[in-house]
């Protein structure tokens, strides 16, 4: 079993649409979270990132933790065609020194 | 601001040739660097991390060494290329440990062995 999974998708949507990912994971250790974005032949380049249960807001990106069920979302609001992009979740735990574990990463298309 | 910077972007190298990748960090001392790999349609593995000059741990055995000669460079290097090394293959900087853990990006080589 993969530490953290991540349904692969694609997931197409149409612009305007709500944009809803979610990552589980198995390791009780894993304390910090990440999204990050990737768009094609490109480097991550991280969204949001949050160590809390809870909500963390910016912009139109919500990123919500679950720590108790070891599940994590990420939501985008009015979803624009230059979202299209994999969304990676990402996660480490305590002293872990930024060594992360990703998610297969989800294919976004918003559809004009 | 911290800038990340790695080269090539792409690079088509024959089976059993040598294999030098660099990267370098700008707007910041002390970083932790890494090494991933990400295969076509999958997430990215961790190859190497450094938390120091000349101080490298390796993930996952393989045919790929790293190095640290300054404290903001690091180098992805192989004495002989595999078909199975093809890849894309991505430099990372954080800031350390505890609350800061978020890491940053450069844009990738893609690499190809024919």
């Amino acid at each position: 079993q993969k530490e953290v999974e991540q349904d692969p998708g694609p997931l197409s949507v149409p612009e305007g649409a709500i944009v809803s990912l979610n990552c589980t994971y198995s390791n009780s250790a894993f304390q910090y979270f990440m999204w990050y974005r990737q768009y094609s032949r490109k480097g991550p380049e991280l969204l949001m990132y949050t160590y809390s249960s809870g909500n963390k807001e910016d912009g139109r990106f919500t990123a919500q933790v679950d720590k108790s069920s070891k599940y994590i979302s990420l939501f985008i609001r009015d979803s624009q065609p230059s979202d299209s992009a994999t969304y990676l979740c990402a996660m480490s735990g305590f002293d872990s020194w930024g060594k992360l574990q990703f998610g297969a990463g989800t294919q976004v298309v918003v559809t004009p | 601001s911290q800038t990340i910077h790695q080269w090539p972007a792409t690079l088509v190298q024959p089976v059993g040739s040598p294999l030098s990748l660099e990267c370098t960090v700008e707007g910041t001392s002390n970083p932790n660097l890494y090494w991933y790999r990400q295969a076509a349609g999958r997430g990215l593995q961790l190859l190497f991390y450094s938390v120091g000059i000349g101080q490298i741990s390796s993930e996952v055995p393989q045919n790929l060494s790293a190095s640290r000669p300054q404290d903001r460079q690091f180098i992805l290097s192989s004495k002989k290329l595999l078909l199975s090394d093809s890849g894309f293959y991505l430099c990372a900087w954080s800031r350390g440990t505890g609350l800061n853990t978020e890491a940053f990006f450069g844009q990738g080589t893609r690499l190809t062995v024919v």
